[in-house]
Formats: C-alpha cells, sequence, structure tokens
C-alpha cells in the first residue's frame, strides 16, 4: 500500500455512460497525476495538478475528459459519453516536489474501466 | 524525451541475479535514469534513480557507464515474488513515458 487510493477499483458501464474516479493523493504531497494504462502496455500520461492548477494535459486527454483537484486534495477523473476505447486502468500518482534530485511518483492500485 | 529500449521479456530461477539492460542512446545531460516495478493489478512502484555511476539500495543496483548510453538493473537473488514487468525511464521525471517494459518471470 503506498498510501494513494483510488475509487472505485472497478467499473463496469455501458457506452454512452458517463463515469467517475476519485484519487485521494498522499496528503503531504503536492503534485497529482493520472495516467491509463491499456492490456499489454505501459502507463501513458493524461494530466498532472500542482496543488489545485492542471499544469498539463495530454493529446491523449479528449474533451470529453476532466479531471479536476479541487482544493489542492482529491482528484477526480471524468469521461463523459464513454466508448469502448476507453475501456483500461485509470491510474493515480502523487509526488512530493522539491526533494531536488529524485523525483518518485507513488501509484495508486488504478481503477479499471470496462465499457460494455 | 529520450528512448528507451530494453528486452521484451527475461525469464530466470530463484536465487539467481537478474540484470535488465536498458540503452538510452539520447539520454540529455539532466535527464535521471529511473527504474519501476508493477506487478499485475497493481500500479508501478519506484525502484532506484541514477545519475552516473553506481547506485545500490535495499532492493537493487543500478549501473551506468561513464556515456550514460545505457543502464543496468540488477537484481540480487530473486524470488518468486520478483515476478513483475520492469520499466526503464529517462528523462521528463514529471509527465513519464513509460515503455512496454521487461517482464521478468521468476521460476522455482
Amino acid at each position: 500500500d503506498t498510501g494513494v487510493s483510488q475509487n472505485p477499483r472497478h467499473k463496469i458501464t455501458k457506452r454512452g455512460q458517463n463515469v467517475t474516479f476519485r484519487c485521494d493523493p498522499i496528503s503531504e504531497h503536492n503534485r497529482l497525476y493520472w495516467y491509463r494504462q491499456t492490456l499489454g502496455q505501459g502507463p501513458e500520461f493524461l494530466t498532472y495538478f500542482q496543488n489545485e492548477a492542471q499544469l498539463e494535459k495530454s493529446r491523449l486527454l479528449s474533451d470529453r475528459f476532466s479531471a479536476e483537484r479541487p482544493k489542492g486534495s482529491f482528484s477526480t477523473l471524468e469521461i463523459q459519453r464513454t466508448e469502448q476505447g476507453d475501456s483500461a486502468m485509470y491510474l493515480c500518482a502523487s509526488s512530493l516536489v522539491g526533494w531536488e534530485g529524485r523525483y518518485e511518483q507513488y501509484f495508486g492500485p488504478g481503477t479499471r474501466l470496462t465499457v460494455t | 524525451l529520450a528512448k528507451t529500449t530494453q528486452p521484451i521479456s527475461m525469464d530466470s530461477y530463484e536465487g539467481q541475479e537478474v540484470n535488465i539492460t536498458c540503452s538510452h542512446n539520447n539520454i540529455a545531460t539532466n535527464d535521471y535514469i529511473t527504474w519501476y516495478q508493477q506487478f499485475p493489478s497493481q500500479g508501478p512502484r519506484f525502484i532506484i534513480q541514477g545519475y552516473k555511476t553506481k547506485v545500490t539500495n535495499e532492493v537493487a543496483s543500478l549501473f551506468i557507464p561513464a556515456d550514460r548510453k545505457s543502464s543496468t538493473l540488477s537484481l540480487p537473488r530473486v524470488s518468486l515474488s520478483d515476478t513483475a514487468v520492469y520499466y526503464c525511464l529517462v528523462g521528463d521525471m514529471e509527465k513519464l513515458s513509460f515503455g512496454a517494459g521487461t517482464t521478468v518471470t521468476v521460476r522455482a
């Protein structure tokens, strides 16, 4: 257990439905990241936050995806009008930036999304 | 962003040392080299990070030659529980770029 929690762990939804995932990072960490991982591939970066500010979004993050981190604590990732291609593991990670020379991200267990 | 190349898979037996070499010919001067481990149905876990020469922690050692165009992760005396995917990352330490990694299978 890294201290990063994600809920739900599994989500099955029908195509066209909206889904929302939650990530609770390690409390003192100021950076929070979202990744997506499909079967047989490594995780792909989606977006990240410094406190409550969203710093960057990957081009993988279409307009149907939105992420928030209100108050700089937990984060939510919402997918609107889900498509079968959205089926993947969604991973959240957090880190404490500022420790010179080492950038270690702590990953949660992920939320596995299945779109039927 | 430096591209990395590592073997797709490696097999080993319990008690042996496993060495995974990663090539990163285009590594930039400021880039660190980082390795993550991932078990099935879990998120990746940081193993080790280095810039040059050798780094050792309680889990692994990382060997980096002077030209830094490659690195080798060494796992001493592996056990069945070390069966996992191992990723070599170079470059941006914020927006991590994972390749397909190396699947290490440890057999009894």
